[in-house]
C-alpha cells in the first residue's frame, strides 16, 4: 500500500518556467509534509516543509500548497533554473517532524536552457 | 562540519556474503536512520535508533538484515547472507534530537552478483 502517490515520474521543464509535482496522501494522521531533494550521487537534502495549520508556504523560489480536505499537497519551482534539476521527493509523517517520514517515489525534474 | 559519512560508498559482492555497512552520524545527533532506495520500491526507511536504541525496525525486510549502534558515533547494517534483490542505494541520515531535519549521508551502492 502506497501511503504517498507523487506524480509525474518526470518532468522536463524549459529555463524560467514553472515546475510543479504533485503528492497525495492517505493517512489523515500525517501533520508533517516535507519535499526533499536528491542530486546524482548524493543523499536527499531537506528543500522545503510544510504543516497542515497553513495552506501555503514560500522559500524563495519554492512553494508549498497544501490542501487539507484533499489530502494533496504540492511543490512549485518558480523561474526554474538548470541547476534545480534533480529528483525530488515528497514525504510525510505523523508525530510532527518527530515521526518516521513515508516517501513518495520521487519526481526527476530536468530544466532545459 | 563533516555532515554524516558512510563508508563504503560501493559495494560489489557475491550472492551468499556478509556485507557491513557502516556510518558515523553527524556529531551531537541522537537520531539515526538507515534507509534503502531502489526504482522500484522509492526510499524505504528500514530501522530507527534514538540515543543509539532501536525504536522502529518494522522496515527491516527480513532476518537476514540487522542494525546495530553501539555508540552515538557508529552505526552498522549487515545483511548476511546477502542476495541480488538486496542490490540498491543504502542511506544513512541522523537529526538532532527535536529538530526537523534528518540530514542523509551520500548512501552506499550496494551490488550482489
Amino acid at each position: 500500500q502506497q501511503q504517498v502517490k507523487q506524480s509525474p515520474q518526470s518532468l522536463i521543464v524549459q529555463k524560467g518556467g514553472i515546475s510543479i509535482i504533485n503528492c497525495a496522501y492517505e493517512n489523515t494522521a500525517f501533520d508533517y509534509f516535507p519535499w526533499y531533494q536528491q542530486f546524482p550521487g548524493k543523499g536527499p537534502a531537506l528543500l522545503i516543509a510544510i504543516r497542515p495549520d497553513v495552506s501555503e508556504k514560500k522559500e524563495g523560489r519554492f512553494t508549498i500548497s497544501f490542501n487539507k480536505s484533499a489530502k494533496q499537497f504540492s511543490l512549485h519551482i518558480m523561474d526554474s533554473q538548470p541547476g534545480d534539476s534533480a529528483t525530488y521527493f515528497c514525504a510525510a509523517s505523523k508525530g510532527g517532524s518527530q515521526g518516521n517520514l513515508i516517501f513518495g517515489k520521487g519526481t526527476k525534474l530536468s530544466v532545459k536552457p | 562540519d563533516a555532515g554524516v559519512i558512510q563508508s563504503p560508498r560501493h559495494e560489489v559482492t557475491e550472492m551468499g556474503q556478509e556485507v557491513t555497512l557502516r556510518c558515523k552520524p553527524i556529531s551531537g545527533h541522537n537520531s539515526l536512520f538507515w534507509y534503502r532506495q531502489t526504482m522500484m520500491r522509492g526510499l524505504e526507511l528500514l530501522i530507527y535508533f534514538n540515543n543509539n536504541v532501536p525504536i522502529d525496525d518494522s522496515g527491516m525486510p527480513e532476518d537476514r538484515f540487522s542494525a546495530k549502534m553501539p555508540n552515538a558515533s557508529f552505526s552498522t547494517l549487515k545483511i548476511q547472507p546477502s542476495e541480488p534483490r538486496d542490490s540498491a542505494v543504502y542511506f544513512c541520515a541522523s537529526r538532532l534530537g527535536g529538530a526537523d531535519t534528518q540530514y542523509f549521508g551520500p548512501g552506499t551502492r550496494l551490488t550482489v552478483l
